[in-house]
């Protein structure tokens, strides 16, 4: 069955950018119908959704992080990536990965807890 | 933007009773060209990534236990949990598109 993985530095300085990468298993991204997206989940707070991708490279952002995220895909590696850049401790919360079929988001990752600190 | 609100914000329910959650979208999400209503439920244990339960309002994602149900069309959705078990403690979302709604925690009374 199709697997995600989040992988990533934990801890992030101020003002620089977060970098995390999501590897599928068991499925091929290129095999469409999805949208591979990532969330994210404030410490004790509800569910944000950053932006998906779709493999052609077709993207979508929440328009309150737009001008600062990149989702990336690289359908050879079988995975796709987030960037968000000048971050802030306000940015500090656990990201997941997952796949988004239009109807519901039926896979995630673990999810990976990201801290913005000096 | 499309803001999604959930009523209550916490509940408790006692075993084996049933729990309805309320969810509404500030703007219709239901789609004309095949008449479906793109609106998912998620249950999120602590620790725990959400998962899936209902899609399109009223379908049950597979290996979802039948006494989760969801209803409603436009703007105006309902989870219904049937008869409330104990691994059913946890918060639940719903979902439109790129909004999630802010949760509701149902525990046991």
């Amino acid at each position: 069955q199709v697997q995600l993985q989040e992988s990533g530095p934990g801890l992030v300085k101020p003002s620089q950018t977060l970098s995390l990468t999501c590897t599928v298993s068991g499925g091929s991204i290129s095999s469409g119908g999805y949208y591979w997206s990532w969330i994210r989940q404030h410490p004790g707070k509800g569910l944000e959704w950053i932006g998906y991708i779709y493999y052609s490279g077709s993207t979508y952002y929440n328009p309150s992080l737009k001008s600062r995220v990149t989702i990336s895909v690289d359908t050879s590696k079988n995975q796709f990536s987030l960037k968000l850049s000048s971050v802030t401790a306000a940015d500090t919360a656990v990201y997941y990965c997952a796949r988004d079929r239009r109807g519901g988001i039926d896979i995630w990752g673990q999810g990976t807890m990201v801290t913005v600190s000096s | 933007d499309i803001v999604m609100t959930q009523s209550p914000d916490s509940l408790a329910v006692s075993l084996g009773e049933r729990a309805t959650i309320n969810c509404k979208s500030s703007q219709s999400v239901l789609y004309s060209s095949n008449n479906k209503n793109y609106l998912a439920w998620y249950q999120q244990k602590p620790g725990q990534p959400p998962k899936l339960l209902i899609y399109w309002a009223s379908t049950r994602e597979s290996g979802v236990p039948d006494r989760f149900s969801g209803s409603g069309s436009g703007t105006d959705f309902t989870l219904t949990i049937s008869s409330l078990q104990a691994e059913d403690v946890a918060v639940y979302y719903c979902q439109q598109s790129g909004t999630f709604g802010p949760g509701t925690k149902v525990d046991i009374k």
